[in-house]
């Protein structure tokens, strides 16, 4: 079992839609959670951390359920900008420097 | 202020050959792990320096390397190479060591092994 796991996707969404992506974790020593987004042969770029609280910034909002081990990511009103894959992101921050990521999930968002 | 910079862009080798990728962090930032990404999956650590200690390793053979120099710049160096390696290599830096700090990536090197 992989230390990340995420929906495998892909999602197909017309623009306007409201999407949701999933993440679980195995290692309940896990402090620090993100969500990245990928462009189709580009680096990773960091879209979001993930608080305890949950956080939105615009149309995301990050929330995260720590007894669950479970991660979550929702776009609403999806434009055809935010097609990209979406990895989760897991840091322990005893492992400095090191992210576990997820396999991502693929999100296309169609006019 | 410039981002995280590596080089080559782009490189093909053969088997059994070596291969050393670059990677300058941002200004500032004295932590830099490198990720192998092959298609499909998610990138996977491979290591982490911090101010030039390596300070984490992740399940990859002793065929890799890597070193960081005085002014925080980092190699990865990889050896006798198998057509497994051919990924896209990416570099991070973050200011300091521990995982609460923001990873930001470079444009990553493609390793094509032929």
């Amino acid at each position: 079992r992989k230390e990340v796991e995420q929906d495998p996707g892909p999602f197909n969404v017309p623009e306007g839609a409201t999407v949701a992506f999933n993440c679980t974790y195995s290692n309940s020593a896990s402090q620090s959670f993100f969500w990245y987004r990928q462009d189709c042969r580009k680096e990773p770029k960091l879209l979001m951390s993930v608080y305890s609280s949950g956080n939105e910034d615009g149309r995301f909002t990050a929330q995260l359920n720590r007894a669950s081990q479970y991660i979550s990511l929702l776009i609403r009103d999806s434009k055809l900008s935010d097609s990209a894959t979406y990895l989760c992101v897991v840091n322990t921050n005893t492992n400095a420097g090191k992210s576990t990521f997820g396999d991502g999930t693929t999100l296309t968002v169609k006019p | 202020d410039a981002g995280v910079t590596q080089s080559p862009t782009h490189l093909i080798k053969t088997r059994g050959q070596h291969v050393t990728l670059r990677c300058s962090p941002i200004s500032g930032h004295k932590s830099v792990s490198w990720y192998q990404q092959v298609l499909g999956q998610g990138p996977q650590f491979i290591f982490q320096y911090y101010e030039k200690e390596e300070r984490g390793r992740g399940n990859f053979p002793d065929r890799f390397s890597a070193r960081q120099f005085p002014n925080y710049s980092s190699e990865l160096n990889v050896n006798a190479l198998l057509l497994g390696d051919s990924a896209l290599y990416l570099c991070a830096s973050s200011p300091r060591s521990g995982g609460a700090y923001t990873q930001y990536f470079g444009p990553g090197t493609r390793l094509t092994v032929l």
